[in-house]
């Protein structure tokens, strides 16, 4: 089974603090994606990665960066946290066909 | 229009009832397409994945793509309760590599 693994289930944030969240996947996968989600909103995607050092803007990239040192891992960083980055964030990696992904388990972040 | 639709519900089924789940996309050469399941303060789930007009069955879970008409559709036999949760239609962005347009998702309640 793939297994994606997101490094904190919750986590409390003051604004302006710097951010790292961090994903991590066992499946050799080549791509990785970060989206947040909020209530009437759905899924919407912040960037992704498709090799090592690669990484493409999503729909809502303003206000985030990230990092992929290596295949298994990928980090979203956000550089100074605003309470309207209070969601769900949610980490998915999957392969270049047949395009399938498989999420993580979710962070949950509140910035107060 | 919006890329990836589907009606918001809820969707309310009795116990061992066909549940009928619909999306429409607007990109004509998309290719592929995924249902994916959320429950409550859960990650999203993949249950179904489907390339090729027609049916695909997966259990008591069959997905149903018509590309002439841009419509996919998921529907669950003998529903359960268990079966209560937020179905998600993703379809792949042709132009994109790997990048995945969700839909806002459909709710589903199965009463017993």
């Amino acid at each position: 089974d793939v297994k994606v693994t997101q490094s904190s289930r919750y986590l409390v944030k003051r604004t302006g603090e710097k951010v790292f969240l961090e994903c991590v996947q066992d499946m050799d996968h080549e791509n990785m994606f970060w989206y947040r989600q909020d209530p009437g909103l759905g899924l919407r995607l912040i960037y992704f990665s498709y090799d090592v050092k690669m990484k493409e803007k999503g729909d809502i990239p303003e206000g985030y960066s990230v990092s992929r040192e290596k295949k298994e891992r990928f980090s979203l960083i956000l550089e100074s946290a605003s309470t309207n980055q209070t969601s769900m964030y949610l980490c998915a990696s999957g392969s270049d066909s047949p395009y399938e992904q498989y999420f993580g388990p979710g962070t949950r972040l509140t910035v107060t | 229009q919006k890329e990836v639709e589907q009606n918001s519900g809820p969707l309310s089924v009795p116990e061992g009832a066909i549940a009928s789940l619909n999306c429409t996309y607007s990109d004509r050469v998309s290719q592929s397409f995924f249902w994916y399941r959320q429950y409550s303060g859960k990650s999203p789930e993949l249950i179904m994945s489907i390339y090729s007009n027609g049916d695909k069955e997966d259990g008591r879970f069959t997905a149903q793509l018509n590309k002439a008409s841009q419509y996919v559709s998921l529907l669950i036999r003998d529903s359960q309760p268990s079966d209560s949760a937020t179905y998600l239609c993703a379809v792949r962005k042709s132009e994109a590599g790997t990048a995945l347009i969700f839909g806002k998702g459909t709710t589903l309640s199965v009463s017993s």
